[in-house]
């Protein structure tokens, strides 16, 4: 099974400002099947990057994801009021088998 | 627009079975090449997967819980439904189905719907 690490658990960052999340795998991801999730309270988890660094449908293009291998980052340029929420790493790996990472809740400073 | 519904028992005593259904509409679930997931998030904590089934009635089950649950179709009315026996407080969460697109994320979710293990 890969373990996704995120880092860090808490980021306290203000409105404009830059976000810079970062998921580690415990082995390479095959195939950049890394996905980027935004959750928020009482809701369900929204997708927001797949395939590592594609954008899905109807995401601001602040949002994007780099890496490959274990190393995997989701940034969002400048900070709107609306993006602060947790943010979970998803990967698909073989067995079959999904797994998240524990999240990075970013909150407001 | 493809939506998800989850419905079933919100309480649960220990030692007895969950079921939970998940209702699809706007799109059929015998679409090949996805899987139906279900996905599970206990109070205050992270994403749990728990297991997929295609169209064809084929499923998979996160190894940590393959022992206790068992996913079904129902093409007829066009939605799944998970069990899982033998629940204790651990299995307390919101459970949420979801449809994997077939590379290897989940896109469309349902709102989720909470189940609590207790006597």
């Amino acid at each position: 099974e890969i373990v996704l690490t995120q880092s860090p658990g808490t980021l306290s960052l203000s409105p404009g400002e830059r976000a810079t999340l970062s998921c580690r795998a415990s082995q390479s991801v095959r195939t950049n099947f890394l996905a980027w999730y935004q959750q928020k309270p009482g809701q369900a988890p929204r997708l927001l990057i797949y395939g590592a660094s594609t954008r899905a449908t109807g995401i601001p293009d602040r949002f994007s994801g780099s890496g490959s291998g274990t190393d995997f980052t989701l940034t969002i340029s400048r900070l709107e009021p609306e993006d602060f929420a947790v943010y979970y790493c998803q990967q698909y790996g073989s067995s079959p088998m999904y797994t998240f990472g524990q999240g990075t809740k970013l909150e407001i400073k | 627009q493809l939506q998800l519904q989850e419905s079933g028992s919100g309480l649960v005593k220990p030692s007895q079975t969950l079921s939970l259904s998940c209702a699809v509409s706007g799109g059929s679930i015998s679409s090949a090449g996805r899987s139906w997931n279900w996905i599970r998030q206990p109070p205050g904590k992270g994403l749990e997967w728990i297991g997929y089934i295609y169209h064809s009635g084929s499923a998979y089950y996160n190894p940590s819980l393959k022992s206790r649950v068992t996913i079904s179709i129902d093409r007829s009315k066009n939605q799944f439904s998970l069990k899982v026996n033998s629940v204790t407080a651990a299995d307390t969460a919101v459970y949420y189905c979801a449809r994997e697109e077939g590379r290897g994320f989940f896109d469309y979710w349902g709102q989720g719907t909470l189940v609590a293990v207790s006597s």
